[in-house]
């Protein structure tokens, strides 16, 4: 089982929309979660990190996570074209600290 | 404001070569990594760092060494370029995490190095 699960997509949403992007994980241990944004030819750059059981806002962002279920969410409210990007999850391994274990990332296409 | 260069965007390289990849942050980071990122792959780690002349082998070092004899550069070399290498290679760097901390990665703008 890969420790961290994304679905590949593509996910097509149509402007104005919410997209949910969803990442799972194996690691019990691991204790915060980031979300990358990467257009496509460019490098990733983080937009959300999380380390507290349920809910954190940034703008037209919303990142959840739940422990428990071992699921981490990123929400996007009021999609627009250039939110279209692939999104990629990310854990701390937790026995190597600094090295992040990246999902396989889920491309996001926001319709006009 | 975090910065993390990389010294091209775009590399032609032949078969056979020696290859030097060069990274530089300027954010006294003490993690610096090399990743590698191919269509339908994802991010592969190559090496990563966590102090100077300090390494560790990622998931496919095979093919790659580094280098790191300064805080802020990281090296990634070839020593023998070949066809599979052909990729997109970031360069990113953190701040020391233990475990399971939550320092993010901060990527350079990658570099697209195409061996024919």
């Amino acid at each position: 089982q890969k420790e961290v699960e994304q679905n590949s997509g593509p996910l097509s949403v149509p402007e104005g929309a919410i997209a949910s992007l969803n990442c799972t994980y194996s690691d019990r241990g691991s204790q915060s979660f980031f979300w990358y944004r990467q257009y496509s030819g460019k490098s990733p750059e983080l937009i959300m990190f999380i380390y507290s059981n349920g809910d954190k806002e940034d703008g037209r962002f919303t990142a959840q996570l739940n422990k428990a279920s071992q699921y981490v969410s990123l929400l996007i409210r009021d999609s627009q074209p250039s939110d279209s990007a692939t999104y990629l999850c990310a854990a701390p391994s937790y026995n190597q600290g600094g090295k992040l274990i990246f999902g396989q990332g889920t491309e996001l296409s926001v319709k006009p | 404001d975090v910065k993390v260069t990389q010294s091209s965007r775009y590399l032609v390289k032949r078969t056979g070569e020696k290859v030097f990849l060069e990274c530089v942050q300027d954010m006294d980071h003490e993690n610096m990594f090399w990743y590698r990122q191919d269509p339908g792959l994802g991010l592969r780690l190559i090496y990563f760092s966590y102090d100077v002349k300090m390494k560790e082998k990622g998931d496919i070092p095979e093919g790659y060494s580094v280098s790191r004899e300064k805080k802020e550069r990281f090296s990634l070399i070839l020593e023998s370029a070949s066809t599979n290498q052909t990729s997109m290679y970031l360069c990113a760097s953190s701040l020391w995490g233990v475990a399971g901390g939550y320092y993010e990665q901060y990527f350079g703008p990658g570099t697209r190095l195409t061996v024919t």
